[in-house]
């Protein structure tokens, strides 16, 4: 059984330009939530998909944005990049069935900005 | 405002000590979650633990323990025995009550551990 993925592992980007990170849910999993690590502090929220609509948001602007597909993957985009976006950006999935529904990580992946 | 707050920056130790991670956290909710994570150097979050505002019994696993008092509103963490493969980030987190896959997670900024043989 296939845990969260994310790719790509890195990726280098300048100042100004657009990125966009991809991640798959474990399987059985409908819920995708992102988070940003930057170095040396506690993973952050940004938001979290569920039916292919955004469910919640954490304090992150608008240059900071996301989808989810019919089959629950997850795409994370961010225009206009700034050196503070540099950071590891982690993944999560969970399941909305059953009570209380662990969020399971994918390795993240490791964004630069120059 | 929920807030999980990790005063330990960092912490050395030598191989078979034991070893205590803080966590102190604040939320108005009656109904939360408190969470222990671990990141090694690959970076993926492992997760440890996860506990219920109503379950205020500690527990042990092999040489881990956690520690939860709603009244120092606090959930640490301590590993007996230390080895050097328990060197890592070690994130205490929490989340509200609300089921079904909603929950977000407010991370502390994490406590470094390392073991030295």
């Amino acid at each position: 059984d296939a845990g969260v993925t994310q790719s790509p592992t890195h990726l280098i980007k300048t100042r100004g330009q657009q990125v966009t990170l991809r991640c798959s849910p474990k399987s059985g999993h409908d819920t995708v939530s992102w988070y940003q690590q930057a170095l040396g502090q506690g993973p952050q929220f940004i938001f979290q998909y569920y039916e292919e609509e955004e469910r919640q948001r954490g304090n992150f602007p608008d240059r900071f944005s996301g989808h989810q597909f019919p089959n629950y993957s997850s795409e994370l985009n961010v225009n206009a990049l700034l050196l503070g976006d540099s950071a590891l950006y982690l993944c999560a999935s969970s399941s909305t069935s059953g009570t209380y529904n662990e969020q399971f990580f994918g390795p993240g992946t490791r964004l630069t900005v120059l | 405002a929920q807030k999980v707050t990790q005063a330990q920056t960092e912490i050395s130790v030598v191989e078979k000590e034991d070893v205590t991670l803080d966590c102190v956290y604040e939320t108005r909710d009656t109904t939360y979650y408190l969470f222990w994570y671990k990141q090694p150097p690959s970076g993926e979050l492992v997760f440890l633990i996860r506990r219920n505002s109503f379950d205020e019994q500690n527990e042990i696993s092999g040489r881990y323990s956690w520690n939860f008092q709603k009244s120092t509103s606090s959930f640490n963490f301590t590993i007996t025995a230390s080895q050097v493969v328990d060197s890592a980030v070690y994130f205490c987190a929490l989340s509200d009550g609300f089921s079904g896959g909603y929950n977000k997670l407010i991370f502390g900024a994490g406590t470094r551990l390392a073991v030295h043989p």
